[in-house]
């Protein structure tokens, strides 16, 4: 397993501001994963960071609005950009290993008012 | 796209009382995982399945491959409140190091003393 560390945990922002949120994790990966999860409901993937290249985003996910940088094997940050209350969520970034088991970081609940 | 439907959303029972999960896809995985969230943190695996009727244990917890690999249920036996948490499937179609997750949207159990 890996131990993943993420801050800050929670954080109230005013809208139109930007947050950047920060995951360590104790051992080199190749990819990390980061996901939201809006109020009850599932985890949808924004971002996969791949060390030394840019971030390849999903469907409805652009960089402008979530920028991740990646420098180094054991570092990711993702930014929310001039939020909304819309972006009120959890943001987990999570790591994997062969087999696809993935291993999460306490997430960071974010409220925009 | 791939879909994982979860069944049921909710469910709140006694302490003591058995219950089962469902997770139904019309697609294949080659493995699917099975995790438990509490609140203010990330989801923690709890058993990866790959093999067409697959039978796992984990103490109380029992979790079944479907034979087809759409599908899978988790049964927990005499629950407890400490089994109270959102259990999510998700579900991989890739090997090694470079894989994604398709999370299903949770069932939120609620073990009442």
């Amino acid at each position: 397993s890996a131990v993943i560390s993420q801050k800050p945990s929670r954080d109230i922002c005013q809208r139109g501001t930007s947050l950047t949120i920060q995951c360590q994790v104790d051992s080199q990966v190749t990819m990390m994963f980061w996901y939201r999860q809006q109020p009850g409901q599932s985890l949808t993937l924004i971002a996969t960071a791949n060390q030394g290249s840019e971030a390849t985003y999903e469907s409805g996910f652009v960089i402008d609005k979530f920028p991740i940088s990646r420098p180094n094997l054991t570092f990711s940050t993702l930014t929310v950009s001039n939020m909304s209350p819309e972006d009120s969520s959890i943001y987990l970034c999570s790591v994997g290993r062969g087999g696809a088991e993935a291993f999460f970081g306490q997430g960071t609940r974010l409220t925009v008012v | 796209t791939q879909l994982l439907e979860q069944s049921p959303q909710f469910l709140s029972i006694q302490e003591g009382e058995n219950l089962t999960v469902y997770c139904n896809s019309s697609s294949v995985f080659s493995s699917l995982q099975w995790y438990r969230q509490e609140p203010g943190e990330g989801p923690v695996l709890l058993v990866t399945v790959v093999t067409g009727g697959e039978v796992k244990k984990l103490k109380r917890l029992t979790f079944q491959f479907g034979d087809a690999r759409k599908d899978s249920s988790l049964h927990i036996t005499a629950a407890q409140p400490g089994d109270t948490g959102l259990y999510l499937c998700a579900g991989s179609n890739s090997g090694g190091s470079n894989y994604k997750l398709t999370f299903g949207k949770g069932t939120l159990l609620t073990v009442n003393p």
